[in-house]
C-alpha cells in the first residue's frame, strides 16, 4: 500500500496571486496527475506526468503550470488566481497509463480566492 | 459537450433497495471504464473497472458493459446508508491512456 499527501489542505488566496499546491506519493508510481473538481462535479485533468521530468497538458491546463521535481512529487501552480474561484484540486498517481492501471487519489487541496 | 454522460444526476433509494446508475461515452476511442465512489469531503476511491462485454460482480456491486454502445451501468443491491456518495464514471482513452470523468450521480440511501 501507499499514501498520497497534499499540502496545504486549505488555500486562501487573493485575486491575481500566484499559488502553489504540492503532492507527494510513496507508491513508487511513475505517473502522476492533477485534477480540478468544482462543487458536485466530475474531475477535469489539468496536467499529468508520465515519469520524472515529463509534463503533459490536460484539458484544463490554461492558467496553470506544473513541475515534476522527482518521481515522488508533483507540484501545481495557479499562475494568477481568479476572483471568487472555488474548487478542490486532487492529485493522483498510477503505475502508468496502462489500461488496468488504477489511479489513487490524495485528499485534495481546497482553494478559495477572495 | 461532455464526452462521458452519467444519469441520473441524483438518485434516492430506500435502505435495502437497488440503485442503478448509468454512464455512456460519446467518444468511441475508449477501452476501459472505471467506477469511483466519493463520499462527501473525501477523495474518490475506485469501486470497479470493466473492459469486456458482459457483467462483473463483486459483493453487492455489479457492473455491466456494452462495448457496442459504450454504455456501462453500476447496480448496487441491498443499498446501505453508507453507500450514499457521489459515483463517478470514467472512460480511458485508448490512445492517450487518460481518463475522462463524467459529472457523477449523487446517490442518497434513506434509512
Amino acid at each position: 500500500g501507499g499514501i498520497i499527501t497534499q499540502t496545504p489542505k486549505f488555500l486562501i488566496g487573493q485575486e491575481g496571486q500566484k499559488l502553489t499546491l504540492k503532492c507527494q506519493q510513496n507508491f513508487n508510481h511513475d505517473t502522476m496527475y492533477w485534477y480540478r473538481q468544482d462543487s458536485g462535479k466530475g474531475l477535469r485533468l489539468i496536467y499529468y506526468s508520465i515519469t520524472e521530468n515529463d509534463l503533459q497538458k490536460g484539458d484544463l491546463s490554461e492558467g496553470y503550470d506544473a513541475s515534476r521535481e522527482k518521481k515522488s512529487s508533483f507540484s501545481l501552480t495557479v499562475t494568477s488566481a481568479q476572483k471568487n474561484e472555488m474548487a478542490v484540486f486532487l492529485c493522483a498517481s498510477s503505475i502508468g497509463l496502462l489500461n488496468y492501471a488504477e489511479q489513487f487519489f490524495g485528499p485534495g487541496t481546497r482553494l478559495t480566492v477572495l | 459537450q461532455q464526452k462521458v454522460q452519467q444519469s441520473p444526476e441524483s438518485l434516492i433509494v430506500p435502505e435495502g433497495g437497488m440503485a442503478s446508475l448509468n454512464c455512456t461515452s460519446s467518444d468511441r476511442n475508449v477501452d476501459y471504464f472505471w467506477w469511483y465512489r466519493q463520499h462527501s469531503g473525501k477523495s474518490p476511491k475506485m469501486l470497479m473497472s470493466i473492459f469486456s462485454n458482459g457483467e462483473k460482480e463483486e459483493g453487492r456491486f455489479t457492473v455491466h458493459l456494452n462495448k457496442a454502445s459504450l454504455h456501462t451501468s453500476l447496480h448496487i443491491r441491498d443499498s446501505q446508508p453508507s453507500d450514499s456518495a457521489l459515483y463517478l464514471c470514467a472512460a480511458r482513452g485508448t490512445n492517450t491512456g487518460k481518463l475522462t470523468f463524467g459529472d457523477g450521480t449523487v446517490l442518497t440511501v434513506k434509512p
